[in-house]
């Protein structure tokens, strides 16, 4: 099973909105309503972000918002912060009942 | 509050077998149906599912190393725990446990361990 695909890096002034693609086929992401997202700092445990496509988990900010179409599902984070800055993973669960990980996107505030 | 703890070696040698053990503090294993899980990360690279545990001992585990590997569950020590026999140097990386958010979902993971750096190396 291959990774999700993500863009290796996004980048976005402070204030604007970004968006992070998560692309895989129709035996994850297109089968299922099952799409989360993680926030790394750098040397630290991920964070979950999203889960369930576009919920978020107490305590979340609700400038973090996802969604999904067809295998493609989207990140997208408004009023971008310096405090944004990590990578970003996402996941999806498959029809071989495993789970995989996107190649992860390093969002960079200009 | 809950609380996930890796631990185990720092250094294995290569064709050696990797053991991880997760304690699970601040709540029972078996208080609800929720997976308990490894993911991996080599140095520099993405994150990689390994393999989840029920909390009554059901396992999946990713297709490419399902043939090398063992999750299980000790429920009277609060434990689940993990074990790689024929490790290589690709087996290199940082080893978080951690469990999953929704009851009966395999899909996403709320509390995590700091990780634990496992390097194989003679």
């Amino acid at each position: 099973q291959s990774a999700l695909t993500q863009p290796a890096s996004v980048s976005g002034s402070p204030g604007q909105s970004i968006t992070i693609s998560c692309t895989g086929t129709s035996s994850d992401i297109g089968a299922y309503g099952y799409v989360s997202w993680y926030q790394q700092h750098t040397g630290k445990a991920p964070k979950l972000m999203i889960f369930d496509v576009s919920n978020r988990p107490s305590g979340v900010s609700n400038r973090f918002s996802g969604s999904k179409s067809g295998n493609t599902a989207s990140l997208t984070i408004s009023g971008l912060q310096a405090e944004d800055e990590a990578d970003y993973y996402c996941s999806s669960f498959t029809s071989s009942s495993t789970l995989l990980f996107g190649g992860g996107t390093k969002v960079t505030v200009l | 509050q809950l609380q996930l703890q890796e631990s185990g070696p720092g250094l294995v040698k290569p064709s050696e077998t990797l053991s991880l053990t997760c304690t699970v503090s601040g709540a029972s294993i078996t208080s609800g149906h929720y997976y308990w899980n490894w993911i991996r990360q080599p140095p520099g690279k993405a994150l990689e599912w390994i393999g989840s545990v029920s909390y009554d001992g059901y396992t999946y585990y990713n297709p490419s190393l399902k043939s090398r590997l063992t999750i299980s569950v000790d429920t009277s020590k609060t434990q689940f725990s993990l074990r790689l026999t024929s490790v290589a140097a690709t087996d290199t990386a940082m080893y978080y446990c951690a469990k999953g958010y929704e009851e009966w979902e395999l899909s996403s993971f709320d509390y995590w361990g700091q990780g634990v750096l496992v390097t194989v190396s003679s």
